[in-house]
């Protein structure tokens, strides 16, 4: 079974921190990885989808990386405002699957 | 262009009763996609429709859960009969085919089992 792990389950931070979260994959037979963000009551949004070992990728505050040999993917919170507050998702596809396999997700909660 | 729709947004029923929800993805894609994400765990895959073809249903419990894509286009899911356990958000996606870089989220429907 294939598996995703997410660290850490939930943070608090302040206005102003810089964060980061943790994905973990299986290493083998990888395709892409996916970064989400999913507020209360929204569709969970697309931020990267990243699929080279090495890639990085940037949005404004938000940065990602990604090491397939590992199989670990980092996110990356740049002075966090109290809108970045959602919930993280992370989700990978190997090269013989066909939909993506979700991790229960990093919930951020950013205080101003 | 217009996102991925469902309906309802909130259901709140009672065990052992039937409930259904509907899905109208993004025109074109013909990949859509079921997902169930119970309270504390990530989404999990139900069903994944190519057309009006399924290409994995193996984790839908099929003794309760049904769905169908008529068409190819439009998709319902089917809860009968609800269980406690089956009280979370369902969400649809749909891609375009083969495409595993970009899938376009509705906003789910949370349903409530009491």
């Amino acid at each position: 079974i294939l598996n995703v792990e997410q660290s850490p389950q939930s943070l608090h931070v302040q206005e102003g921190d810089s964060t980061n979260f943790t994905c973990s994959f299986p290493s083998s037979n990888f395709y892409a990885l996916h970064w989400y963000r999913w507020e209360t009551a929204k569709s969970p949004e697309a931020l990267f989808v990243m699929t080279l070992n090495g890639d990085e990728k940037k949005k404004g505050r938000i940065s990602a990386t990604l090491n397939t040999k590992e199989g670990y993917s980092y996110l990356y919170i740049k002075g966090s405002q109290p809108e970045d507050s959602a919930t993280y998702l992370c989700a990978f596809i190997t090269q013989a699957g066909t939909a993506l396999i979700f991790g229960k997700g990093t919930t951020l909660s950013v205080s101003s | 262009e217009a996102g991925v729709a469902q309906s309802p947004r909130y259901k709140i029923i009672e065990k052992r009763q039937s409930v259904a929800f509907w899905c109208n993805p993004i025109s074109g894609h013909a990949t859509l996609y079921w997902y169930q994400q119970i309270l504390g765990q990530g989404p999990k895959l139900l069903i994944q429709f190519q057309n009006n073809g399924v290409v994995d249903d193996s984790q839908l419990p099929k003794d309760r859960f049904s769905a169908e894509r008529l068409k190819g286009v439009d998709s319902t899911l089917k809860i009968q009969p609800a269980k406690l356990e089956d009280s979370a958000v369902y969400l649809c996606a749909s891609s375009a085919t083969g495409n595993f870089y970009g899938y376009t989220f509705g906003s789910g429907t949370r349903l409530t089992v009491v």
